[in-house]
């Protein structure tokens, strides 16, 4: 059974950078089969796609966000991460790692960050 | 950005009652469209895929139908375990959009 298993800080100050990782257990990052995204939720609102990785390192980001974010891989340790620079208080959300590009059966719990000083 | 719209936004149910839920992407999607189930601090939890196919392990009392713009999501027999807020999302295209949400409560 794939699990995923966010971390990083729950509070980040505005202006600074945002950074986050996404443990992967039970599957492996370096499959050739998947992609990894992160997608994040306000609070008390909808569902935001931020952006994929592939194991190759490839990537596809939200143009919205395409300017502050960087979702790179890391499969020695089986991990993806995500950084989101220059954040302000509309950045404060759930945000969330998922298996997946198109359709994602597996997501971490999510993990709170509120951007605040 | 293809944007995807849900009605209604919230509704209530009582217990046994069939739930419609409808979402209209702004261009032509093909098939490609999920649903998801979110409950309160909980991560999504897919339902349907394609428009119309099951999730392995998921109630058959949960449907969904559809293609191009137009699609429906269908709770048959609505049971409490259901309150939740559902999401549809397109995978048409980059970036990939969720519609805003359709809150399912019981009355």
């Amino acid at each position: 059974q794939v699990q995923l298993q966010e971390s990083g800080p729950g509070l980040v100050k505005p202006s600074e950078t945002l950074s986050l990782t996404c443990t992967v257990s039970g599957g492996s990052v370096s499959s050739g089969s998947y992609y990894w995204s992160w997608i994040r939720q306000p609070p008390g609102k909808g569902l935001e796609w931020i952006g994929y990785v592939y194991y190759s390192g490839s990537t596809n980001y939200n143009p919205s966000l395409k300017s502050r974010v960087t979702i790179s891989v890391d499969t020695s340790k089986n991990q993806f991460s995500l950084k989101l620079s220059s954040v302000t208080a509309a950045d404060t959300a759930v945000y969330y790692c998922a298996r997946g590009r198109s359709t994602s059966r597996y997501w971490g719990q999510g993990t709170l960050v509120t951007v605040s000083s | 950005d293809i944007q995807m719209t849900q009605s209604p936004s919230s509704l209530s149910a009582s217990a046994g009652d069939r739930v419609t839920i409808t979402c209209q992407a702004s261009q032509d999607i093909n098939k490609y469209l999920n649903w998801y189930q979110q409950k309160p601090g909980k991560a999504p939890k897919l339902l349907i895929y394609d428009a119309s196919n099951l999730e392995t392990g998921v109630p058959s009392r949960f449907s969904g139908s559809g293609s191009g713009t137009d699609f429906t999501f269908t709770i048959s027999s609505l049971q409490p375990e259901d309150i939740a807020t559902y999401y549809c999302q397109q995978y048409d295209n980059f970036p990939r959009t969720f519609g805003p949400g359709t809150k399912v409560d019981i009355k």
